[in-house]
């Protein structure tokens, strides 16, 4: 059964900084293109970044670029987002998902639980 | 970056309603659209993929349709749980982009 399970969220003053963390397990993590997606409070969805399986593509949201770091260790199935200059606007409930090709298509099939983010002083 | 126009922000409908929900792009996408259905608290779950492909395990009353830049999906039947918000995506190039979500309230 394929899993993600997020981390590491919590409560961090603005300008702070946060990692978090995505454990994968039911497939090979290896083989994928990883992403992390984000909703604010009562708003909708947004994606924040992508990983190609080996790390050799990495694609981020203008919004984040240049304070957030996506990475993954395919040897312990993991993905991370390192999130640095935290803002109130960062403050969201933060979703990893797999990403998978049918031929030409694209889906985001799997999606862990979320962890919460909060931005306060 | 894509503008992904969805409407109704929200609708009103009884079981066994049929219901349909639009997604208009800025730009010629393709098929690089996917559906997903949200409830609250919950993860996002992929229905539709290149705009009309049936995810696995997904009840064929989900339908989608559509290229170019106009989108459509299809719910054929309410069901209770169908009531949730249902969000666009396009997936034709970076960055991926989401409509503004359409909230499916019981009547």
């Amino acid at each position: 059964e394929v899993q993600l399970v997020e981390s590491g969220g919590g409560l961090v003053k603005p300008g702070g900084s946060l990692r978090l963390s995505c454990a994968a397990s039911g497939f090979t993590f290896s083989s994928y293109t990883m992403n992390w997606f984000r909703q604010a409070p009562g708003k909708g969805l947004e994606w924040v970044s992508s990983i190609i399986s080996d790390s050799s593509h990495i694609y981020y949201a203008d919004s984040v670029k240049g304070r957030f770091t996506i990475s993954r260790d395919n040897a312990k199935n993991s993905l991370f987002l390192q999130m640095n200059s935290l803002r109130a606007e960062d403050m969201a409930v933060y979703y990893c998902a797999r990403e998978t090709r049918s031929g030409w298509d694209r889906a985001f099939d799997y999606w862990g639980q979320g962890t919460r983010v909060t931005v306060s002083s | 970056a894509i503008q992904m126009t969805q409407s109704p922000s929200s609708l009103s409908a009884s079981v066994g309603d049929r219901v349909t929900i639009t997604c208009r792009a800025s730009q010629d996408i393709r098929n690089d659209l996917g559906w997903y259905q949200q409830k609250p608290g919950r993860a996002p779950k992929l229905l539709i993929y290149g705009t009309s492909s049936l995810q696995s395990g997904v009840p064929s009353r989900f339908s989608g349709s559509g290229s170019g830049t106009d989108f459509t999906l299809t719910i054929s039947s309410l069901q209770p749980e169908d009531f949730a918000t249902y969000y666009c995506l396009q997936d034709f190039n970076y960055p991926w982009t989401f409509g503004q979500g359409t909230k499916v309230e019981i009547k």
